[in-house]
Formats: C-alpha cells, structure tokens, sequence
C-alpha cells in the first residue's frame, strides 16, 4: 500500500496570506497526484490532476508542485472560500488519500 | 452537465449486506470508470473499488475484496455497490464518483453529494 502523509494536519491563517500544504508519498508515485478540496457536509471537490494540472474552473490561485515522494499544494492569496479541508490522493497504485490539512481561520 | 446521486438505505443491520446506487445524469456512463468512495464522520477518504461501464471490469481495494461487489445497468444509468457482513466500522458517507479519464487511473472529477449509512446492532 502506498501511505499519504498530509502536513501540517491543521493550518490558521488569514485572509491574503500564502498557504502552502505539503504531501509525502511513501514511495514514488511519479506525478500521479490529485487534491481536493471539502467544506463540512459537501463532496470533495477536485482543484488538480498529475501533481500540478490546474481543474477546469478552479482559480488561478492555486497551484500544485512535486514529483516522486514529494508535493504541495499552494494558495498564492487565501480567500475566504478557501477555509476548508484539503485531501491529497495518490492514484500511481490504486486509489489512497492523505489524512487532510484543515485551513481554519487564524 | 453530468450528475451523480446515491442513494439507498441509511440503516443497515449489524452483520447484514449495505447496497447501494448511483444514478448518473446529464451524460453517459460509457467509457467511463465510475468508482465508491466512504468517509467515516470527521475522518479521511478511502477508495472502496471502481467499475467500467462498458465491460463490467472492477477493482477493488484490497482491504475490502472479500466484502465488495459492484455492478452496472446501463439501460438505466447507474452502477451499484454491496458490500457484505458489514460492522460498525462500515458506518460513513458513502460518495459515488466519476474517474476523469479511462487511459489509465486517474483522480475523480466528479462526485455526488453522498449518502450516510448507519450500521446497526
């Protein structure tokens, strides 16, 4: 099984700051490498593909990094939409996700 | 656009078989790998297995192989999950998710809203 690390697990910050979420893959998952991001009592919704492949629709804010073992998610401004969990998802080897980075408002 | 929404029992019995139902709309399910996703409250995601459309093909997690079963209707549009001799540990949300390509594994683009199931004693 390939195990996703998410850090930090929680992450208080305001509005306009940079927020940067790391992902660890426990072995290399080449660029095979989604996040989502959830509000409380909603579906994941999916921001980017192969590591760094923005979704259709998702603001140009975010941005993802890495490959190998290791990746990050970025918001270049945090905006008030954006408190919410974030889930990163390994999908080289079957399907698993990281435990999630809640960005809370600080 | 495309639309998916589960559905089926919120209350299942200890040691019993949890079935449930994914409606696809506003699009085909072919060529498509639709796959069930369960999140126990206020924890993670873990992918429970995926189904192609067209052939029937599955893949399951293999933590829970032995327990899962998954099938499609095309002629109504949607794919099915059981899963059998469910415990406690069965209980979360249920989603129901499209995957965004068939070429290969790949991350799921869209998702329905999710289904709660209970498993009871």
């Amino acid at each position: 099984d390939i195990q996703m690390t998410q850090s930090p697990s929680t992450l208080s910050a305001s509005v306009g700051d940079r927020v940067t979420i790391t992902c660890r893959a426990s072995q290399s998952i080449s660029d095979w490498l989604a996040w989502y991001q959830q509000k409380p009592g909603k579906a994941p919704k999916l921001l980017i593909y192969k590591a760094s492949t923005l979704e259709s629709g998702v603001p140009s804010r975010f941005s993802g990094s890495g490959s190998g073992t290791e990746f990050t998610l970025t918001i270049s401004s945090l905006q008030p939409d954006d408190f919410a969990t974030y889930y990163c998802q390994q999908y080289n080897d079957y399907w698993t996700f990281g435990q999630g980075t809640k960005v809370e408002i600080k | 656009q495309v639309q998916l929404q589960e559905s089926g029992p919120g209350l299942v019995k200890l040691s019993e078989t949890l079935s449930l139902t994914c409606i696809v709309s506003g699009g085909s399910i072919n060529s498509y790998y639709w796959t069930w996703i369960r999140q126990p409250a206020g924890k993670g995601l873990e992918w429970i297995g995926r189904i192609y459309a067209s052939s029937g093909n599955t893949n399951y997690n293999p933590s829970l192989k032995s327990r899962v079963s998954m099938s499609v209707d095309m002629s109504k549009d949607q794919f099915s999950l059981m899963l059998t001799s469910v415990t406690a540990a069965d209980t979360a949300m249920y989603y129901c998710a499209r995957e965004r390509e068939l070429l290969r594994g790949d991350a799921f683009d869209i998702w329905g809203q999710g289904t709660m199931v209970t498993v009871s004693s």
